[in-house]
C-alpha cells in the first residue's frame, strides 16, 4: 500500500459546483496534512493545511481530517473554471533523527467544466 | 529573493556526463528540500538540509546523486554519469524550519532531460 493514495482522476465537475478530493494514508504516525495545487507546467503551491480531527475552512476551500480513518479531504464550493489544476494531498510525519520528510500523493487532476 | 530560485530551468545532456543543479531559497530559510517529480506524479522526496547540515538524504537513488549547502543558503544537487532514467523536473523547496507545520514553498524546478 502507497503511503498516500489519492484517485489520479480526472475527476470533472460543472461550473458552481462542489468538487470534492479524497487522499488516505497508511501512516498512522503522521501529524500533519497539506493540500497542494499544481497547475499545469507549474510549481505545486499550498492551498491549506491541516493539523486536527474535523473542518478547516479558508474561502472556498474547506480540509476535513479522519485521523481515526486515516483520511483526508478537500471539498471546492462554487467551483470556478481558474480552479482546475492538480490537487497533491501531501503529509508530515516527523521522523527521528530531525528528519522532516513531506511524502505527497500522486495527485488528482480537477476539471471544471464552464 | 523573493522566491525559491532554481537554475538552470532546463537542462539537456548526454548520458554519462555530470550536471549540477542550482536552488536559491527563500532569504531566511532554514531549511531546504529536494525533490524529483516525473509527468503524472507528485513531487518525490531527495534529501533535506537543516541550515548547512545534511539530515535526510533517504530519498537519494543511489551513489550517482549527491546534495550540498555548504553555507547554509545555496544548495547544489549533482547527478554524475547521468542516466535516461535520470531525466525529470527536480524541485527546490524551502520552509522557515522549525516543526510549524512544515510549510514548503516550490521553486519552478530544473527540467532535465538526458538523451
Amino acid at each position: 500500500q502507497k503511503e498516500v493514495e489519492q484517485n489520479s482522476g480526472p475527476l470533472s465537475v460543472p461550473e458552481g459546483a462542489i468538487a470534492s478530493l479524497n487522499c488516505t494514508y497508511s501512516d498512522r504516525g503522521s501529524q500533519s496534512f497539506f493540500w497542494y495545487r499544481q497547475y499545469s507546467g507549474k510549481s505545486p503551491e499550498l492551498i491549506m493545511s491541516i493539523y486536527s480531527n474535523g473542518d478547516k475552512e479558508d474561502g472556498r476551500f474547506t480540509a476535513q481530517l479522519n485521523k481515526a480513518s486515516q483520511y483526508v479531504s478537500l471539498l471546492i464550493r462554487d467551483s470556478q473554471p481558474s480552479d482546475s489544476a492538480t490537487y497533491l494531498c501531501a503529509l508530515f510525519r516527523g521522523g527521528g533523527a530531525g528528519s522532516y520528510q513531506l511524502t505527497f500523493g500522486k495527485g488528482t487532476k480537477l476539471s471544471v467544466i464552464p | 529573493g523573493a522566491g525559491v530560485s532554481q537554475s538552470p530551468r532546463y537542462k539537456v545532456t548526454k548520458r554519462g556526463q555530470d550536471v549540477a543543479l542550482r536552488c536559491d531559497p527563500i532569504s531566511g530559510h532554514v531549511s531546504l528540500y529536494w525533490y524529483r517529480q516525473a509527468l503524472g506524479q507528485g513531487p518525490e522526496f531527495l534529501t533535506y538540509f537543516n541550515y548547512e547540515a545534511q539530515q535526510d538524504k533517504s530519498g537519494l537513488p543511489n551513489d550517482r546523486f549527491s546534495a550540498e549547502r555548504p553555507e547554509g543558503s545555496i544548495s547544489t544537487l549533482t547527478i554524475q554519469r547521468t542516466e535516461q532514467r535520470d531525466s525529470a523536473m527536480y524541485r527546490c523547496a524551502s520552509s522557515p524550519g522549525g516543526r510549524t507545520g512544515n510549510t514548503i514553498y516550490f521553486g519552478e524546478g530544473s527540467w532535465l532531460t538526458v538523451v
